[in-house]
């Protein structure tokens, strides 16, 4: 079955630069989206379509892509940043859809 | 305001089954997919199936396929999960998600979710 990899865990310190990588042999033909989960709450979608951001998202967050990996990135992070990260984005066929094993990302 | 309301979450025994529903509100229903997901304890999401906006296509994971059928009901609102043969690895809190792109045909990613209903299978 199609997997989306990435990192365990990311740290950065507040005010700097985050990126999270998602990596799969699909990502050179198909959109990576992204998700912010905290604690005890529903996943929230931050980007999707490559490098689109739902109607209240921070522009700090962005996605681009090269060749098999995609990334997130978070310019300017914040404390409240401080959460998991899942990757999404469907297998060569277009029939299954997948997240990634997720990020942990601390700010400290 | 776009809202999603999951319900029939249970405490099942091993080979049961059990059917949650997802009843939706704030949009104009047939235009958007609709995607279920869930996530067991202290795990990632994983994507289960999704049913598009006309309810001409469903797609299942693979670890669903032939035990669970996504339907919907475009009049009244509400998409059901019909769960069979159920195993303690479906155990999880189960969330419906509205795709973010409109469209009878279009399908993008889960962008609204609901609250979500929990699956328990145990004996």
């Amino acid at each position: 079955s199609y997997e989306l990899t990435q990192p365990p865990s990311v740290s950065v310190s507040p005010g700097q630069t985050a990126r999270i990588t998602c990596s799969g042999d699909a990502l050179s033909r198909r959109y990576a989206d992204w998700y912010q989960q905290k604690s005890g709450q529903a996943p929230v979608l931050i980007i999707y379509d490559y490098n689109k951001r739902p109607s209240g998202v921070p522009a700090r967050f962005s996605g681009s892509a090269s060749g098999t990996l995609a990334t997130l990135t978070i310019v300017e992070t914040q404390v409240d940043d401080e959460a998991d990260y899942y990757c999404y984005s469907t297998d060569m066929s277009g029939d299954h859809r997948v997240f990634g094993g997720g990020t942990k990302v601390t700010v400290l | 305001e776009v809202r999603l309301v999951e319900s029939g979450g249970d405490v099942v025994q091993p080979g049961g089954s059990l059917r949650l529903s997802c009843v939706a509100s704030g949009f104009t229903f047939d235009k958007f997919a609709i995607h279920w997901v869930r996530q067991a304890p202290g795990k990632g999401p994983e994507w289960i199936c999704l049913i598009r906006g006309d309810g001409g296509d469903t797609y299942y994971a693979e670890s669903v396929k032939g035990r669970f059928f996504i339907s919907r009901d475009n009049n009244g609102q509400s998409v059901s999960l019909e769960m069979n043969t159920l195993g303690p690895k479906d155990t999880g809190l189960y969330f419906c998600a509205r795709d973010i792109t409109e469209g009878e045909k279009s399908i993008s990613a889960p962008g609204i979710w609901g609250q979500g209903t929990q699956v328990t299978v145990s004996s």
